[in-house]
């Protein structure tokens, strides 16, 4: 089956500075991939997702790139606010197939 | 719409009871998922229904079942509960089986 590694498990950034968060995957037939933001006590929201024909995509501060070959996918959050500091999780899925795997989570931290 | 709805919030049983838990999804969505989410493990699938099959199913013992209804609610019971099971459980639905949304999740307490 499908396994997601999900790298750093924290991170913790100055407000304004930029933060990373890198998965890979180890089915190649996997095509979807999202990512969630859960805060504290709260249920993970998807804040954007990216299928395999696309190399990137951008959503305001929020951009996912893929690279198919390597397996892996990053999430980019740019001028980061202390409102994005929660637990991101990446998942992978194949379309058709409402069986989200996910990595372990990263705990982003952004202090002021 | 309205999102994603579980009931109940929040439950507290003892070892060797049995638990159901309901999930109303999203108007219109025929998919509902549901995950074990818990510190150790993460967010962990257990089963799939659509249009009242279960379409898939993960890797959890013959103890957690679940089904769907013709209005697409589903619930998920989990008989003969064990300590480790203490977790959140999270439903999620979707309209095209692929884009999941999660409602609040039913955080369980097994003493």
């Amino acid at each position: 089956g499908e396994n997601v590694e999900q790298h750093p498990s924290t991170l913790s950034v100055q407000e304004g500075d930029s933060a990373v968060i890198k998965c890979t995957y180890s089915d190649s037939a996997s095509n979807y991939f999202p990512w969630y933001k859960q805060e504290l006590g709260k249920r993970p929201q998807l804040i954007i997702d990216i299928r395999s024909n696309v190399g990137e995509k951008k959503d305001q501060r929020i951009a996912v790139t893929l690279n198919k070959t390597a397996k892996h996918f990053s999430l980019h959050i740019t001028e980061t606010q202390p409102e994005d500091s929660a637990v991101y999780f990446c998942a992978a899925s194949l379309t058709g197939y409402s069986t989200l795997t996910f990595g372990k989570g990263t705990m982003l931290l952004v202090s002021p | 719409k309205a999102g994603v709805t579980q009931t109940p919030r929040y439950l507290i049983k003892t070892r060797g009871q049995q638990v159901t838990l309901s999930c109303s999804p999203i108007s219109g969505h025929r998919s509902v998922s549901w995950y074990q989410q818990t510190p150790g493990q993460g967010l962990q699938f257990l089963f799939e229904y659509f249009s009242e099959t279960q379409r898939n199913k993960g890797n959890f013992p013959g103890r957690f079942s679940g089904r769907q209804f013709s209005n697409s609610r589903s619930e998920m019971n989990v008989s003969t509960l064990e300590l480790g099971d203490s977790a959140l459980y999270l439903c999620a639905s979707s309209a095209t089986g692929e884009t999941q949304y999660f409602g609040p999740g039913t955080r369980l307490l097994v003493l």
